[in-house]
């Protein structure tokens, strides 16, 4: 039990559109979902905590008309990276909170060239 | 602000070797603390946890001790297997209890146990 998922699991994009990235709890219902991000051999950074039906809370430093995060669903929540550049490119990985724990999807890693 | 702080790898080990793997942290209040593991290309996978001072964490054989006098969560096993290879990073919670907020995590620490 706890599953969550990401789609897609590899994108890659010309620099300046935009990239949807999904986050969904295949077996539970999730109040709240977060975004990080994970440069290469660096730890997992949150970027923001996704709270069905409000908006979102991101952390300082992150841009949120950059990143722009909807919770449309106890089951999804889907990350916008918008007029996406090189230095977006990094690994995306949401987590679904479920009695105080977070399972973890297996992440999507986004190349802009 | 809150940090994680643990030993860089790779650690290369032989299989049945004890294992430890420091961690410690700098935080306000009173955090939880976790340990995660990734397969190779896996998610994260919640190995342990410890919620309050003194709490020990175990799963799978490992094992974790909350240590708020020297703000430490090292993780050990007394015997390695080949299939422990992974990525183990330790977190913390920034609410005491069961609130919903996000971790901070230390930079991961690959391990490698060699047959």
């Amino acid at each position: 039990g706890a599953v969550v998922s990401q789609h897609p699991s590899r994108v890659i994009c010309k620099s300046g559109t935009s990239v949807k990235i999904e986050c969904r709890s295949l077996d539970f219902q999730a109040t709240t979902m977060f975004w990080y991000r994970q440069f290469p051999k660096q730890s997992l950074m949150l970027m923001a905590t996704s709270n069905e039906g409000s908006k979102a809370t991101y952390e300082q430093g992150v841009e949120k008309d950059k990143f722009l995060i909807n919770h449309a669903s106890l089951t999804l929540s889907t990350l916008t990276v918008t007029s996406a550049h090189p230095e977006d490119s990094s690994f995306y990985i949401c987590s679904a909170s479920l009695g105080g724990f977070q399972f973890f999807g297996p992440g999507t890693r986004l190349t802009v060239l | 602000g809150n940090s994680v702080t643990q030993m860089e790898g790779p650690v290369t080990l032989s299989e049945e070797a004890f294992l430890t793997i420091n961690c410690t942290y700098t935080a306000t209040g009173y955090p939880s603390l976790f340990w995660y593991v990734q397969y190779p290309g896996e998610g994260l996978q919640l190995l342990l946890k410890a919620t309050k001072a003194d709490d020990k964490g175990s799963n799978k054989g490992f094992e974790a001790t909350y240590r708020k006098e020297t703000t430490s969560f090292h993780l050990e096993k007394g015997s390695v297997q080949v299939s422990d290879s992974a990525v183990y990073f330790c977190a913390l919670r920034r609410l005491a209890g069961g609130g919903a907020d996000g971790l901070t995590f230390g930079k991961g620490t690959h391990l490698i146990i060699q047959p």
